[in-house]
């Protein structure tokens, strides 16, 4: 089974609209990490925010939102007031357990969001 | 801010030549890991580096692979023999505390021939 999932492989949004784009995950550990990572056409992969599974509330980080419901195991990212810039690849991402080797992070399989002007 | 470095970042090599990545983290991370991305497709993880030893690593980071730290700075990850299926973006990533978000650099693009 899928570990990540985003069923998005591709979004598009108007500049300067919100755009929500979904991940669902799957684990039996109770102590997780969710991760976004934004993946421009130059190729670097750059951290955008995170949210843990005992955190209380929605994590935010500028622009950056995730809408993290646990009990449907979804952990949305929303991109508000969208810019040109944001054209990229994006990326979910999930960290079981909570040290040692339980490090890795294991993707999604990306969705593809155009900022139309 | 302090950022992942990597070197190259492209690497062209004939099949069944050696290659070596090299990668250094931020210099007070303790966790190093290398990860792979096959054009067109997602983020795999190949190896976990702490306390200069691997803690965890997949089934792609079979014997043809091998990381070492080999000073206080640099993080090397070597293919023996590659092979066609090899070709790949390659990322470094590195932090500090276990769980915490991972810092990736810009990876090396590898391609064999």
């Amino acid at each position: 089974a899928q570990k990540i999932t985003q069923t998005q492989p591709g979004m598009f949004v108007q500049e300067k609209e919100a755009v929500t784009l979904d991940c669902t995950y799957d684990t039996s550990d109770p102590s997780y990490g969710l991760f976004w990572y934004k993946q421009p056409s130059s190729g670097e992969m750059i951290f955008l925010i995170y949210q843990g599974s005992y955190d209380q509330q929605n994590a935010t980080e500028g622009r950056y939102s995730l809408n993290f419901q646990k009990a449907r195991k979804s952990a949305n990212l929303v991109i508000s007031a969208s810019q040109l810039g944001d054209s990229a690849m994006y990326f979910c991402a999930m960290r079981e357990g909570n040290s040692g080797g339980y490090n890795k992070l294991i993707f999604g399989a990306g969705t593809r969001l155009a900022v139309h002007p | 801010e302090p950022e992942v470095t990597q070197t190259p970042s492209h690497q062209v090599t004939q099949m069944g030549q050696e290659v070596i990545l090299r990668c250094v983290p931020i210099s007070n991370h303790l966790y190093f890991y290398w990860y792979r991305q096959i054009l067109g497709q997602k983020v795999e993880f190949l190896v976990s580096f702490y306390n200069n030893e691997i803690s965890e690593k997949s089934e792609i980071f079979d014997d043809q692979f091998s990381v070492e730290r080999p000073d206080g700075s640099n993080f090397t990850l070597k293919i023996r023999s590659t092979k066609l299926e090899d070709s790949a973006m390659y990322f470094c990533a590195s932090n500090r505390e276990a769980g915490q978000p991972q810092h990736f650099g810009d990876g090396t693009r590898l391609s064999i021939l």
